[in-house]
């Protein structure tokens, strides 16, 4: 199953709301993650289950989707908020993952 | 708080073997967690590379198999990956991490930037 993020990279200002899409080559249910990977740093997981946040994640963060379709939306655009953003299909073999988004600040 | 430290040379030759290891920290080896290496190209998204389960268990991507493998050592608290015939391709930052049994990864190790070159 291949997974496709769009855009690659976007530039937002702070206090924008953020939408970031992934796409799954065939339905995988609700079975989606999002990572969170800023600049030099491990990815530290931000929300599975397409829309469960992971504890400790700002509720400026939101997850939406189920089948191919899923998407992750940052409401108020933070600068702490730097970073590239990596979905990711589980729950099966061979987990893999989208080519990321990097979000960039105005 | 579980943390993982990762270790091992920065800089391979061609058709050498690349060997990291990963320590962990604030828990044990021995417990219900699939123990992965994943990594990343420069400029790439990620790329699982495989997994191994305490009882021995294992998977790896089929695109690496032939040349990969990832062992535990119970009694350093610790597991390690070797990648065999390396060619610059396999450059990359390379993390391991601690999923679940559905395959999310809930920590992961700082990551270590090896280079594939003469």
């Amino acid at each position: 199953i291949q997974m496709t993020q769009s855009p690659s990279t976007l530039s937002a200002s702070v206090g924008d709301r953020v939408t970031i899409t992934c796409r799954a080559s065939q339905s995988i249910d609700r079975w989606l993650a999002w990572y969170q990977q800023k600049p030099g740093k491990a990815p530290r997981l931000l929300i599975y289950k397409a829309s469960t946040l992971e504890s400790g994640v700002p509720s400026r963060f939101s997850g939406s989707g189920s089948g191919t379709n899923f998407t992750l939306t940052i409401s108020s655009l933070q600068a702490d908020d730097l970073a590239t953003y990596h979905c990711q299909r589980y729950n099966n073999y061979l987990p893999s993952f989208g080519g990321g988004t990097k979000v960039e600040i105005k | 708080q579980v943390q993982l430290q990762q270790s091992g040379p920065g800089l391979v030759k061609p058709s050498g073997t690349l060997s990291l290891t990963c320590a962990l920290s604030g828990g044990s080896i021995n417990s219900d967690t699939w123990w992965s290496w994943l990594r990343q190209s420069p400029g790439k998204g990620l790329e699982w590379i495989g997994e191994l389960y305490p009882t021995g268990s294992s998977s790896y991507n089929p695109s690496l198999e032939s040349r990969i493998t990832i062992s535990l050592d119970m009694t350093k608290n610790q597991f390690s990956l070797t990648v065999t015939s390396v060619t610059a391709a396999d450059t990359a930052v390379y993390f391991c991490a601690r999923a679940d049994a559905s395959r999310l990864f809930h920590s992961w190790g700082q990551g270590v930037p090896v280079i594939v070159s003469s």
